[in-house]
């Protein structure tokens, strides 16, 4: 079945630690990339998105994603965290064999340590 | 404020009863997207349109739900006889349309059925 999995639930970081959080997705056929994240009583807003072009994107807030075609993979990156990035992170995806619908990951809460 | 605006915020309501929730996109979208998320999940694909036409409503999660977006403006989510299990936040999202556009999302309407 067509699918978003994001392999980490729960991770928890020391601040200025380096992150990475995995997303792969199932999809076949031409797909648009997109992380969300969502603070602590806040709303879904956007991070960073994948069109098209360059693999390596760079979002808000100093996170950077890369698309990797052969592996079905869009991980979400930053060098360095802080207390402020304890939220929780969705990876989705829009696919033209999917009915150009978007569909979410299950989710990945990070928290910070200060 | 994200533009996309959910009413109410928050419902509770008894078991079997019908509850309607309402969310006004900003303005210039053409597409419109609705997801109920659970704690600790994911946004959960129900339903979306693209102006006033239901692209995708198979995803709805029974035939107790049912949306409209009369005019292809606002738009509204309807659960009928409710059932505990119904209790999640629902959230509308708004995009100019295209798989590549980005969504914007609103506040949610949390719903507790007791």
């Amino acid at each position: 079945a067509q699918s978003v999995s994001q392999h980490n639930h729960h991770v928890i970081l020391s601040e200025a630690a380096s992150l990475e959080l995995g997303c792969n997705y199932s999809y076949g056929g031409t797909v648009n990339l997109f992380w969300y994240v969502q603070y602590p009583g806040q709303h879904l807003q956007l991070l960073l998105k994948y069109f098209s072009g360059d693999p390596l994107v760079k979002g808000i807030k100093g996170f950077e994603a890369e698309f990797i075609k052969s592996k079905f993979s869009f991980n979400l990156r930053k060098p360095s965290v802080q207390w402020s990035d304890t939220a929780e992170y969705f990876c989705a995806v829009i696919s033209n064999n999917a009915g150009n619908m978007l569909t979410f990951g299950g989710g990945t809460r990070l928290m910070v340590k200060p | 404020d994200t533009g996309v605006s959910q009413d109410p915020r928050h419902k509770i309501t008894k078991r079997g009863q019908n509850v309607t929730f309402r969310c006004d996109p900003i303005s210039e979208h053409n597409r419109l997207y609705w997801y109920r998320q659970t704690l600790g999940q994911g946004p959960e694909f129900l339903t979306y349109f693209q102006n006033e036409a239901q692209l995708e409503k198979s995803r709805l999660l029974s035939d107790r739900f049912s949306a409209e977006r009369p005019k292809g403006s606002f738009s509204t989510l309807e659960i009928q006889r409710t059932e505990q299990g119904d209790s999640a936040m629902y959230l509308c999202a708004s995009s100019l349309g295209g798989r590549g556009t980005e969504a914007f999302f609103g506040q949610g309407t949390r719903l507790t059925v007791v």
